[in-house]
């Protein structure tokens, strides 16, 4: 089982729609973990980490779920520069170890 | 500010050709990584290291070899250049673990 899995998608979702991502996890020691967004042929970016408690950045919001070992990002109000690569993030020891990404394609 | 720098940005090596690809950071970050990203696909840990003169291996490190002697600096040196190494090469560092990385813009690598 890889330690970060993700569905690749693509999500295809009209402007203004809510999406869910779900990332789910092998390591229940991992201790941190974070989404990135990655532009097509750009360097990954750090979209926001993710808290046990969950975190709410504007349009976007992180869960953890320690007992089912899986995270998830919320996109409510899609736009069109959300299109990007999703890459869930997590932790292991002394590595940061990425997901295969989640395609979003928003259209107008 | 500089943040993470990777030179260079795009390179074409022969089977066989040996090539180091630079990566620098200004932030002092204890934590430097080195990761492959093979078109629609996800990125996978070359080597990392979690201070100056400590490097370990990660997922896909044959092929490859690193040094850290500097907290700035962590060169990633390809020897005898293989097509199956065509690839983008990203460069990351981060304060600590737990800590979000910062990456570099990448190197775009094609061997023929």
């Amino acid at each position: 089982r890889k330690e970060v899995e993700q569905d690749p998608g693509p999500f295809n979702v009209p402007e203004g729609a809510t999406v869910a991502f779900n990332c789910t996890y092998s390591n229940s020691a991992s201790q941190s973990f974070f989404w990135y967004r990655q532009d097509c042929r750009k360097e990954p970016k750090l979209l926001m980490s993710v808290y046990s408690s969950g975190n709410e950045d504007g349009r976007f919001t992180a869960q953890l779920n320690r007992a089912s070992q899986y995270i998830s990002l919320l996109i409510r109000d899609s736009k069109l520069s959300d299109s990007a690569t999703y890459l869930c993030v997590g932790q292991y020891g002394n590595k940061l170890v990425f997901g295969a990404g989640t395609i979003l394609r928003v259209k107008s | 500010n500089a943040g993470v720098t990777q030179t260079p940005k795009f390179r074409i090596l022969k089977i066989g050709q040996s090539m180091t690809l630079q990566c620098a950071q200004d932030m002092n970050h204890n934590y430097m990584y080195w990761y492959r990203q093979d078109p629609g696909m996800g990125l996978k840990l070359i080597y990392y290291s979690v201070g100056a003169g400590i490097t370990d291996k990660g997922e896909v490190p044959n092929g490859y070899n690193v040094s850290r002697s500097t907290t700035e600096d962590f060169p990633l040196r390809l020897e005898l250049a293989a097509p199956s190494q065509t690839s983008v090469y990203f460069c990351a560092s981060s304060k600590d673990r737990a800590t979000e990385a910062f990456f570099g813009q990448g190197t775009r690598l094609t061997v023929v």
